[in-house]
C-alpha cells in the first residue's frame, strides 16, 4: 500500500530553528509538496521538489532524496505565526496526491 | 481577489438528512476537489473533476455525491448514506488535473457535524 509517515506533533522555542521529516512509500513519484495549516483554516502551498535536493525559500527550506523517500521541511528563525500543522503529499504515478496525516508545530516564546 | 469559497463554514445536520456544502473559484482553474480531514488522519479525496460535466470518484467517494455544471462550480452532496459524515470538509482546485507541479489552493472549509 501506499504510506506517508510523519511526526504527530513538535515542539519548538521561538527563533530556534526546526526540522519536520517526511518519509514516503508510494507507486511512483511525481513530486512532493508540504502544505500549512492553521487550525480550521485552508491548507497553503510552501514547497514543491521533484529533484533531489534542497529548494530554499526564505525562511523555509525543502529537502527530497528520492532514493531514501525520505524529505524534510526546515524552519528557521521560528515564529509564533509558524505554530500550525504541516502536511506532507506525495503525487504517485497516477497523478494522486498521497497525504501525511500532518505534524502539529507548537512554538513556545 | 482570486480564491475559492465554500459556504456554509459550519454546518448542523439531523441523521437521515442530505446536506449540500457549496464551493465556488473564481481562479479560472479546470481541476476541482473535495477532501474530508478526520483527525489523526490525512486528507482523503471523495470526488474531482478535471473538467466540466465530468468527474470521478476518490478513495471514499460512497455517501456523497456531485455536479459540476460549471467550471467555477463544485458542489458536494452529503447524503444520509454516508455513515460517519461529521468531519471537516475541504474544497480544493488547480489548474489542471494531471501534471506533476499541481499545486491546490483551497478553500476555508466547511465544517459538518452530524447531531
Amino acid at each position: 500500500g501506499q504510506n506517508i509517515d510523519q511526526p504527530t506533533e513538535m515542539t519548538a522555542t521561538e527563533g530556534a530553528i526546526v526540522q519536520i521529516n517526511c518519509t514516503y512509500q508510494t507507486s511512483g513519484f511525481n513530486g512532493l509538496f508540504w502544505y500549512q495549516q492553521h487550525a480550521g483554516e485552508a491548507p497553503t502551498f510552501l514547497s514543491y521538489n521533484v529533484l533531489d535536493g534542497l529548494e530554499e525559500k526564505g525562511r523555509f527550506s525543502s529537502f527530497l532524496s528520492r532514493s531514501k523517500g525520505y524529505s524534510y521541511l526546515l524552519l528557521k528563525e521560528l515564529q509564533m505565526k509558524d505554530s500550525a500543522s504541516y502536511l506532507c503529499a506525495v503525487m504517485d504515478s497516477n497523478y494522486q496526491l498521497i497525504w501525511g496525516a500532518g505534524t502539529k508545530l507548537i512554538i513556545k516564546p | 481577489d482570486g480564491g475559492i469559497t465554500q459556504s456554509p463554514k459550519y454546518l448542523f445536520r439531523k441523521e437521515g438528512q442530505n446536506v449540500t456544502l457549496s464551493c465556488e473559484q473564481n481562479l479560472n482553474h479546470d481541476a476541482m476537489y473535495w477532501y474530508r480531514q478526520d483527525p489523526g488522519q490525512g486528507l482523503r479525496l471523495i470526488y474531482y473533476s478535471q473538467i466540466v460535466n465530468d468527474f470521478q470518484k476518490g478513495d471514499i467517494a460512497e455517501g456523497y455525491s456531485v455536479s459540476r455544471e460549471k467550471k467555477e462550480s463544485f458542489p458536494l452532496t452529503v447524503t444520509s448514506a454516508q455513515k460517519n459524515p461529521t468531519a471537516f470538509y475541504l474544497c480544493a482546485s488547480s489548474p489542471s488535473g494531471a501534471s506533476g507541479a499541481n499545486v491546490l489552493t483551497f478553500g476555508a472549509g466547511s465544517r459538518l457535524t452530524v447531531l
